[in-house]
């Protein structure tokens, strides 16, 4: 089954510079890749997702690369602010029927003013 | 409406104790989840409901009992749970399985005694 790996564990940025995270995926069939952003005490919530025929999305400080031969993506959020500050999770999906998403281990990313 | 509704947002329990955990959805989605989540670890998955009927099982332990009474509500049945059992439980729904965004609830903290 697939196998979604994510790193770092924890990064820590100064406000304004720029936070990159890292996954990678074992099941070459997957072609849905959301990231989702949970803040402490609060639900997961969808930030940016991108499907496999595309290699690139951007949503204004937020974008999202995907290299399908390197079964790899990345979130790369510019001029980072305290309210990034969040654990993010990663995921993976085939969307073939009995399978769901599989999420990463998630990243805790602090942004310090 | 973009909710999904869990109730109740925290429940203590003996493991002689039998409660239910409830979610709602109004935005017409055909699939249901419910996930568990241990504090700085990804949510795992638990069951999928797809139209109603349970399409996935992740090898669920018994003392969990889920029931989808209709498109809208997904319970899960506690009972005879084990203090390790301790987690949030997230419900989530989706539009259709295994495709597009995972919109969460905001779970249900479940304390077991």
């Amino acid at each position: 089954g697939e196998n979604v790996e994510q790193h770092p564990s924890t990064l820590s940025v100064q406000e304004g510079d720029s936070a990159v995270i890292k996954c990678t995926y074992s099941d070459s069939a997957s072609n849905y890749f959301p990231w989702y952003k949970q803040e402490l005490g609060k639900r997961p919530q969808l930030i940016i997702d991108i499907r496999s025929n595309v290699g690139e999305k951007k949503d204004q400080r937020i974008a999202v690369t995907l290299n399908k031969t390197a079964k790899h993506f990345s979130l790369h959020i510019t001029e980072t602010q305290p309210e990034d500050s969040a654990v993010y999770f990663c995921a993976a999906s085939t969307g073939q029927a009995g399978t769901a998403l599989i999420f990463g281990k998630g990243t805790t990313l602090s942004v310090s003013s | 409406d973009t909710e999904v509704t869990q109730t109740p947002k925290h429940l203590v329990m003996g493991m002689t104790n039998k409660k239910s955990l409830k979610c709602e959805q109004h935005m017409g989605h055909r699939a249901m989840y419910w996930y568990k989540q241990k504090a700085k670890k990804p949510p795992e998955l638990m069951f999928v409901y797809s139209y109603e009927k349970l399409s996935i099982n992740e090898s669920v332990p018994s003392r969990f009992s889920p029931e989808c009474p209709n498109s809208s509500l997904l319970n899960l049945h506690l009972h005879a749970l084990q203090p390790e059992d301790s987690a949030l439980y997230l419900c989530a729904s989706s539009q259709f399985t295994n495709t597009g965004e995972l919109f969460f609830g905001e779970g249900s903290r479940l304390t077991v005694l």
